[in-house]
């Protein structure tokens, strides 16, 4: 059974600073793995989707590893600022188009 | 080209009663999820579901809960006799005809609560 976890919990920095977000999963046969952004009452925005057989994947200031045969993924955020403020989950894909999510970093970006 | 719709975004049900909540797919999406995400837990599973067909409902509890996705319409998560256990925010995502392997794009949810 796949199990994704997420360190740390919650994540609190001064803006500017580039902070990285982990996420660790048990079972390394992936499709891909997505890192999404959840603000509070919202929906899930998509970040970025690495494929199994890619490395690492950017946009504008975030950037995404994933190794898989660790079974490990980074979210690099550069030059934080509040607006990043918000729940950040990762998820991989396995059989059947599920996802499997993990319980989230909770991220507050201090002016 | 809006995108996935879900409503409504908050229902209030009293023990017992019935929770009918509808997603309507982005434009061109003919594949539907539904997730559940209980307090301070995270996203689970739930059902996948193309036109008129369930193809993957492993994550549905056995009893109360039903999913449909019509020919026309919007998708339905139906769940009978609600009970407290059930409060939780329920979140619909879509994705295009050739399946996975690409984002999905999530709607805002609807956030059911049981009193």
């Amino acid at each position: 059974k796949q199990e994704v976890t997420q360190i740390p919990a919650a994540l609190s920095v001064p803006e500017g600073e580039n902070l990285v977000l982990n996420c660790s999963f048990t079972d390394s046969a992936i499709y891909n793995l997505q890192w999404f952004r959840q603000d509070p009452g919202k929906g899930l925005t998509s970040l970025l989707l690495i494929q199994s057989s890619q490395r690492e994947q950017t946009s504008g200031r975030l950037n995404a590893s994933l190794d898989k045969s660790s079974g490990r993924s980074t979210l690099y955020i550069a030059a934080s600022q509040p607006g990043d403020s918000a729940t950040y989950l990762c998820a991989v894909e396995t059989s059947g188009s599920r996802l499997t999510f993990g319980e989230g970093t909770q991220l507050t970006v201090n002016p | 080209n809006a995108g996935v719709m879900q409503n409504p975004r908050h229902l209030v049900r009293r023990r017992g009663q019935e929770a009918r909540l509808r997603c309507s797919p982005m434009k061109g999406h003919s594949h539907v999820y539904w997730y559940r995400q209980l307090p301070e837990e995270g996203l689970k599973f739930m059902v996948y579901l193309q036109k008129e067909n369930i193809i993957d409902e492993s994550g549905m509890p056995k009893e109360r809960f039903s999913a449909e996705f019509p020919k026309e319409g919007p998708s339905i998560l139906r769940i009978q006799q609600v009970v407290r256990g059930d409060s939780a925010a329920y979140f619909c995502a879509s994705s295009p005809p050739d399946g996975g392997r690409e984002k999905l794009f999530f709607g805002s949810g609807t956030q059911l609560s049981v009193l």
